[in-house]
């Protein structure tokens, strides 16, 4: 399958912990890659690899995969992480990308 | 500074083409691997295109055969021709640099908007 699957909507209560996930059978080969785009404007680079953080994002996001499905986690959320989280990766094919469909963050 | 500057959208009538640019600044778009990004009004990011450092391409299956990218090296500059467009082309259309495989896209233009509409 060359498919990411995210659930379109997650709620978290201010300072509490959410997993946004991301499943695809590409995930078994390939890391996924997570982005932070808040309305109006060009996605953010949040996680890469197998757990790595671009400089200037906060080290309360954290990235880890299990099988086919990869997490973002945001441990401790403030009220500035609500937006839409896109995780991206390969497909099975390694040479073309696969979006998933995005998760709705909301900080309660 | 890493920087990418994408013109050339517009509206355009249905079957008609367009050319999209990307400049880049800061970094060679010949050593990286080059990106198009769509969003639909109000929907997620789509992956559209890549060229690789060695120049090999790719196209998602929703405009392969109507997308060409391409770069010029001497303008440090990322290009998509899109030919045949409908509706559902319409989107604002972003650049964005991918230093390798698991790297992510680390650089995004501010992306340029076409409205493919009669």
């Amino acid at each position: 399958s060359s498919e990411l699957t995210q659930d379109p909507a997650v709620s978290v209560a201010l300072g509490q912990t959410v997993r946004i996930t991301c499943q695809g059978d590409s995930l078994r080969s390939y890391y996924a890659s997570w982005y932070q785009q808040k309305p109006g404007q060009a996605p953010v680079l949040f996680i890469y690899g197998k757990n790595n953080r671009p400089s200037g994002i906060p080290d309360r996001f954290s990235g880890s995969r299990s099988g086919n499905t990869a997490s973002l986690t945001i441990t401790g959320s403030q009220a500035e992480d609500e937006a839409h989280y896109y995780c991206n990766s390969r497909d099975s094919s390694g040479y073309r990308v696969v979006f998933g469909g995005g998760t709705k963050l909301t900080v309660l | 500074e890493v920087q990418l500057v994408e013109s050339g959208g517009g509206l355009i009538q249905p079957g008609g083409s367009l050319r999209l640019s990307c400049v880049a600044s800061g970094f060679s778009v010949s050593s990286n691997y080059m990106n198009w990004v769509r969003q639909a009004p109000g929907k997620g990011l789509e992956w559209v295109s890549v060229i690789y450092s060695g120049g090999d391409t790719f196209y998602s299956d929703s405009v392969k055969g109507r997308f060409t990218i391409s770069r010029d090296n001497s303008r440090n500059t990322l290009y998509l021709q899109m030919n045949y467009l409908s509706a559902e082309d319409t989107a604002i259309y972003y650049c964005a640099r991918e230093s390798g495989v698991n790297s992510g896209f680390d650089s995004w233009g501010q992306g340029t908007l076409v409205t493919v509409s009669s």
